[in-house]
């Protein structure tokens, strides 16, 4: 079974530029969440979708940041216009089912890096 | 709201000796209690929670953490360790009936050989 993958692993881009991120879940996976490491700070979540609808956007750091999920499969992320703070890693996880305790899978992460 | 506090950021051990990891959790509401491992390159892997039932939970590859609601703890031990373990640690909490995991800063073990 293919893990949670995610692409592209590394970005770099320019401060005003636009990135999209993307994440494909373990098949089957109605769970999608993305999570964000600044450097050197914890791991922060961002969103969580059930199928194709934000169930949690409460992490989202403002209005830059836009999630989808269209179809209930892979999600995407967009930072539009990237700023300097917006540098870290970038993890996606999926589960199975909506409840709690029940352990998410990651991805490798995206590493983003804002110049 | 619920926060973690990982106090060490870096481990290091010789092979073969024991080490733990610390985690203390702030919350008001009841808790599920997890460590994250992640690897060299690689995502992060669960690698035990802690749902309800017995305090002393164990992984496969021979870590253990226990549960202590009056100290608000869950450290993680081994009591060998190998070059293998080498890795970043994560303790995560979320909220019984919630989702989104609420992580600590994380700790690095190193292994000297």
């Amino acid at each position: 079974e293919a893990g949670v993958t995610q692409f592209p692993s590394h970005s770099v881009i320019e401060k005003g530029q636009t990135v999209t991120l993307r994440c494909d879940p373990i098949s089957g996976h109605d769970n999608l969440y993305w999570y964000r490491r600044v450097m050197g700070k914890e791991i922060k979540f961002l969103l969580h979708f059930v199928k194709e609808s934000k169930q949690d956007e409460s992490g989202m750091p403002n209005n830059r940041f836009l999630a989808e999920r269209t179809g209930g499969t892979y999600s995407t992320l967009k930072v539009q216009p990237a700023e300097l703070e917006d540098s870290g890693v970038y993890f996606c996880a999926s589960s199975q089912d909506r409840l709690a305790g029940e352990t998410q899978y990651f991805g490798p992460g995206t590493r983003l890096l804002v110049l | 709201a619920q926060s973690v506090t990982q106090l060490d950021s870096q481990v290091p051990v010789f092979e073969e000796a024991p080490v733990e990891l610390r985690c203390n959790y702030s919350s008001s509401v009841s808790v599920y209690l997890f460590w994250y491992v992640q690897y060299p390159n690689q995502g992060l892997q669960l690698l035990l929670k802690y749902l309800s039932g017995s305090t002393l939970v164990e992984s496969i590859n021979g870590f253990e953490a226990e549960f202590n609601k009056s100290q608000t703890s869950f450290h993680l031990r081994k009591p060998s360790v190998h070059i293998s373990d080498t890795a970043e640690y994560f303790c995560a909490v979320s909220k019984q009936g919630a989702q989104k995991l609420v992580f600590g800063q994380g700790t690095r073990l190193t292994i000297n050989p």
